[in-house]
């Protein structure tokens, strides 16, 4: 049984379109991650998220995390080609190590 | 800057040889991890450390042994290998409250 799901598992969209995935689970999480993995590379951490409601923004990347703290989302605004890559959650169960959701597939075509 | 290295990025082994991957991390974090990455699977986490001297199994330990001899270095030794171990391996590092793993960028290893 998965701890997190990501949904969709892969998406394929046109440049300048906006999109959204999510990472859901039915625990609660004392903090999140997203991280980003280029072809040939290691996950690269984007953003840790530690409060119920949380929004943060990375340029156009924006990030929630749940009032419940079980879920979180991550919207891009404005795809570019370089946004394309594998975007992984991640969690940190209280007093536990991380668990990794199995990841959305971004593919944004020029 | 602080970083976390992995080597070698590619190995090619025999069925049966023993293989060793290095991890080095120079963020001076208490907390180690080795993962491996297939299709189908995603991240599953091998052995971990929480400091020197200090391993503990994974989900996915079996065939695998780490030492942790000092903070920065954690090895991840496969005993006899594989072919099921055909794999990209990531090492990982954090501080003690687990809120942002560093990755290394992988050994992409096959067991033929």
């Amino acid at each position: 049984t998965q701890l997190l799901k990501q949904s969709p598992q892969f998406l394929s969209i046109q440049e300048g379109e906006n999109l959204t995935v999510y990472c859901n689970s039915s625990s609660v999480f004392s903090s999140l991650q997203w991280y980003r993995q280029e072809p040939g590379e290691g996950p690269v951490l984007l953003v840790t998220v530690v409060t119920g409601g949380e929004v943060k923004k990375l340029k156009r990347l924006t990030f929630q995390f749940g009032d419940a703290r079980k879920d979180s989302s991550l919207h891009i605004t404005a795809a570019q080609p370089g946004d394309t890559g594998l975007y992984l959650c991640a969690a940190s169960p209280y007093g536990q190590n991380f668990v990794f959701g199995p990841g959305t597939r971004l593919s944004v075509l020029p | 800057d602080a970083e976390i290295t992995q080597s070698p990025r590619h190995k090619i082994t025999e069925t049966g040889r023993q293989v060793t991957l290095a991890c080095h991390q120079t963020w001076n974090h208490n907390n180690m991890f080795w993962y491996r990455q297939d299709l189908g699977h995603g991240l599953r986490l091998i052995h971990y450390s929480y400091g020197v001297q200090d391993t503990n199994k994974g989900e996915v330990s079996d065939g695998y042994s780490v030492s942790r001899s000092n903070t920065e270095d954690l090895p991840l030794t496969l005993e006899s290998a594989a072919s099921s171990q055909t794999s990209v391996y990531f090492c990982a590092s954090s501080g003690h409250l687990n809120t942002e793993a560093f990755f290394g960028q992988g050994t992409r290893l096959t067991v033929v």
